[in-house]
């Protein structure tokens, strides 16, 4: 089965510095990979996803994330953060279970923008 | 229009009730999904439905019965539920769930509470 870690609970940023939300990916095959932000008490927003192509993807709100096939890793980020990132991000991963195809997601890593 | 909404936003119930969580989605997907969410843990998948059709249901208890009435509709039937079932409850969907590019969208959830 696919699967993907998020070796970070918690991540602090100060408010306009840069961003990284770490992700690590194990697939056999081709990697199909997202990134959903969930605010509180809210359902999960989709971010952006790698499908294939440039390893450098972007999505909503300014976040960008890097695929890296040679360190199994798709990393979100951002330029500058906003209070208002601070979040619960969770990477994903396309998996095919069962007869079906599924989405695995990690275990998720609260972004905390400090003012 | 990527919207998927949720009814109610919170519900609270004894463990004797019958009640409902419904799901609408008018983007045309073909693919509906329910899943559990407990605090500060990853989304648990639940069942789905393609074509309006059960494909897949994670071993839930029977105390949860899902229902697809129409391509746009999904409903979530709660009946005899216990404590440890309060959660988020999340409802999402795609275009039709097979292919490995599928992006899920997902709604705003209802909070349940089992007393």
């Amino acid at each position: 089965a696919q699967s993907v870690a998020q070796p970070e609970d918690q991540v602090n940023v100060a408010e306009g510095n840069p961003l990284t939300v770490k992700c690590t990916y194990s697939v056999s095959g081709n990697p199909y990979l997202f990134w959903y932000v969930q605010y509180p008490n809210r359902g999960l927003q989709f971010l952006l996803k790698y499908i294939t192509g440039d390893n450098l993807v972007k999505g909503s709100y300014g976040f960008e994330a890097e695929f890296n096939k040679s360190q199994t890793s798709f990393h979100l980020k951002k330029p500058s953060a906003l209070v208002s990132d601070s979040a619960l991000y969770f990477c994903a991963v396309r998996d095919y279970s069962g007869g079906y195809q599924k989405v695995t997601f990690g275990t998720g890593t609260k972004l905390q923008v400090i003012p | 229009d990527t919207e998927v909404t949720q009814t109610p936003k919170h519900l609270v119930m004894g463990m004797t009730n019958k009640k409902s969580l419904k799901c609408e989605q008018h983007m045309g997907h073909r693919a509906m999904y329910w899943y559990k969410q407990k605090a500060k843990k990853p989304p648990e998948l639940m069942f789905v439905y393609s074509y309006e059709k059960l494909s897949i249901n994670e071993s839930v208890p029977s105390r949860f019965s899902p229902e697809c009435p129409n391509s746009s509709l999904l409903n979530l039937h709660l009946h005899a539920l216990q404590p440890e079932d309060s959660a988020l409850y999340l409802c999402a969907s795609s275009q039709d769930g097979g292919a490995s590019t599928d992006t899920q969208y997902f709604g705003p959830g209802t909070r349940l509470t089992v007393l």
